[in-house]
């Protein structure tokens, strides 16, 4: 059964580097999805991207985060110049359309920033 | 703005009794409704959603949900509870317009032999 994918599954880093999240969407999916969990805390979501583009982001994506698709099968979320309370599990998620279509989740990466 | 409860942070069942895993919504408009299940140490896995038409739908490992719209409540129900069914689950919400799920803060489900 297909499957989203990440990696790495746990990055450490210090604060002020920058981190790349990787993720493989299933393979004929159209959006593509970003969630974190800060620990014991809601999953909250931070972005969708379609068509090459955002088509969606929520507060909490500021200027410190971006997204892209580099080839047909990547699909990462850059953190530049990290913080201490950037540490969550962050989520990856793909769906095959919009309207009435579940989002498949990766396992995630636990990001923890020193 | 879209928001789920989940009122209890946990709960606890006997093996072969049935089960109930609580959720309420808010959102403008209809509603999109899922339920996820996370076991340790992985991500979250899909169990089953409502759209629009029966208000039981049935999902993966024998769970199903009742959609009331009147109480707007979305609760997980499974007849009869098995050991491996203990993991955290989670209720998310979406408008029929827009792409960002909304979730509950999940329920801690323990079934005990």
């Amino acid at each position: 059964e297909p499957e989203v994918t990440q990696t790495p599954s746990h990055q450490v880093t210090q604060m002020g580097q920058e981190v790349i999240l990787r993720c493989v969407p299933i393979s004929n999916h159209l959006y593509f999805y970003w969630y974190r969990q800060i620990l014991g805390q809601k999953v909250e979501f931070l972005v969708s991207f379609y068509n090459n583009e955002i088509s969606e982001k929520s507060e909490i994506f500021d200027d410190q985060f971006s997204v892209e698709r580099p080839d047909g099968s990547n699909f990462t979320l850059k953190i530049r110049s990290t913080k201490l309370e950037d540490s969550a599990m962050y989520f990856c998620a793909s769906s095959g359309g919009l309207a009435a279509y579940e989002q498949y989740f990766g396992p995630g990466t636990r990001l923890t920033v020193t | 703005a879209q928001s789920v409860a989940q009122p209890e942070d946990q709960v606890n069942v006997a093996e072969g009794n049935p089960l109930t895993v609580k959720c309420t919504y808010s959102v403008s408009g209809n509603p999109y409704l899922f339920w996820y299940v996370q076991y340790p140490n992985r991500g979250l896995q899909f169990l089953l959603k409502y759209i629009t038409g029966d208000n039981l739908v049935k999902g993966s490992y024998g769970f199903e949900a009742e959609f009331n719209k009147s109480q707007t409540s979305f609760h997980l129900k499974k007849p009869s509870a098995l050991v491996s069914d203990s993991a955290l689950y989670f209720c998310a919400v979406r408008k029929n317009a827009g792409n960002m799920l909304t979730f509950g803060g999940g329920t801690r489900l323990m079934v005990k032999p």
